[in-house]
């Protein structure tokens, strides 16, 4: 049972637009959600994260949604920017149990 | 980083044979996870510790065992390394960062091929 759904395995945009990274959950008991990016033969790095008591974070060019009624997220990167190009892993946790549940990835080509 | 390193960075065994990662870290992090990575699946939680001595199951733990013996190093055993173990593992610890955002800061991964 796959917890947490990341439906677009891959997003292809240009230089300059908006990406749009989508992430479904099924778990009601999630109240902590993280983004990770990742490139190839590296480590994830943390992107940024949004509390359930919140609808909305933040930090610089990227921003995340939260829909808790949908059970929906989104990472937003504005203006998209070559370097962007990777993996983007969404996960979830129970914020007490300190252990986080990942999505699929979507690979994110962007297009100079 | 988070002065998080793996060892191996790669290696190849054969069936059968056990295997040891070991992950250290050098900023006295309560909590070490160890995941791996597979295609089609994301990253999976095989073992996590909350301190010395104090380890639990995660999402895919069987076929491993992990040991924490002081607070910087997390050791993940294959005690008989089967095809199905050939993966990327990744360590991680949890931290808050400057921001003051919870996460997980993840080590640069031990690529094992299992023959």
């Amino acid at each position: 049972d796959q917890q947490v759904k990341q439906n677009s395995p891959s997003l292809s945009v240009q230089e300059g637009r908006i990406s749009i990274l989508n992430c479904d959950y099924t778990n009601s008991m999630f109240d902590y959600f993280l983004w990770y990016k990742k490139y190839p033969a590296e480590g994830p790095t943390f992107l940024i994260s949004i509390s359930s008591i919140k609808d909305k974070n933040e930090d610089g060019r990227f921003t995340v949604f939260l829909n808790k009624s949908a059970k929906h997220l989104s990472l937003h990167i504005v203006p998209s920017q070559p370097g962007d190009s990777a993996v983007y892993f969404c996960a979830a946790s129970v914020r007490s149990n300190y252990k986080l549940t990942f999505g699929k990835g979507t690979l994110l080509t962007v297009n100079p | 980083d988070a002065g998080i390193t793996q060892s191996p960075r790669h290696k190849v065994t054969e069936t059968g044979t056990p295997v040891t990662l070991r992950c250290h870290q050098t900023e006295n992090h309560r909590y070490m996870y160890w995941y791996r990575q597979d295609p089609g699946h994301g990253l999976r939680l095989i073992h996590y510790s909350y301190g010395v001595k104090d380890t639990d199951k995660g999402e895919v733990s069987d076929g491993y065992s992990v040991s924490r013996s002081k607070t910087e190093d997390f050791l993940l055993t294959l005690e008989s390394a089967t095809s199905s173990q050939t993966s990327v593992y990744f360590c991680a610890i949890s931290a808050v960062t400057s921001s003051n955002q919870e996460t997980q800061y993840f080590g640069p991964g031990t690529r094992l091929l299992v023959l």
